[in-house]
């Protein structure tokens, strides 16, 4: 079975610096991955995914998201933070395009942006 | 157009109640998906519903149940409930599919058992 791991349970940047939230994946073959954010009191919101094609994937709010199928990796990545960023970002993870039950979100990143 | 809409948005019950909470989503829109978000466990996915079928079931014991009416609008059941149960619980609906397809999600219900 999938799973996902982000490493970083709270990362604190500073407004306009750029930020990497990391993802790992273990999955034996192509995953479907996907990225979220969370505001406090909100539901999810879909950043980006990746089903196939280029790796470099272009989300909203100005985030992107890099496949590594060598390192099993999906980070997302943004080159410069406004305060409104600050939220918790989950990685998520599925191996059947046709249901979720089989999908995997990792337990989230939380993001402090320094005026 | 309008997002997803859960109602109630807080709910406290006591073990061994049942709740009922709802979902309408994005006009249009046939899957509705159900989570279950807790600090321990993160999210889960608890089952989506198409067409008024239950299509995929996560890994949940039987006092989860759900429903989804003809207008798509869905229904969330929990029975016998366990102070384990209290949970942020998110519904999210998409055109066709979860997967495929983009997941709106509503603002959840902040289930509390006392």
């Amino acid at each position: 079975a999938q799973s996902v791991t982000q490493p970083d349970i709270h990362i604190t940047v500073s407004e306009g610096a750029s930020l990497e939230l990391r993802c790992n994946y273990s999955y034996g073959a192509t995953p479907y991955l996907f990225w979220y954010v969370q505001s406090p009191g909100q539901g999810l919101q879909l950043l980006l995914k990746y089903f196939s094609g280029d790796t470099l994937v272009q989300g909203i709010k100005g985030f992107e998201a890099e496949f590594k199928r060598s390192q099993s990796s999906f980070n997302l990545r943004k080159p410069s933070v406004h305060w409104s960023d600050a939220a918790e970002y989950f990685c998520a993870v599925g191996a059947n395009p046709y249901n979720n039950n089989d999908m995997r979100f990792g337990a989230g990143t939380r993001l402090t942006v320094k005026p | 157009k309008a997002g997803v809409t859960q109602t109630p948005r807080y709910l406290i019950k006591t073990r061994g109640q049942q709740v009922t909470l709802s979902c309408s989503p994005i006009s249009g829109h046939r899957s509705v998906s159900w989570y279950q978000q807790t600090p321990g466990q993160g999210l889960q996915f608890l089952f989506e519903y198409f067409s008024e079928t239950q299509r995929n079931k996560g890994n949940f014991p039987g006092r989860f149940s759900g429903r989804q009416f003809s207008n798509s609008r869905s229904e969330m059941n929990v029975s016998t409930l366990e102070l384990g149960d209290s949970a942020l619980y998110l519904c999210a609906s998409s055109l066709d599919g979860p997967v495929t397809d983009t997941q709106y999600f509503g603002p959840g219900t902040r289930l509390t058992v006392l």
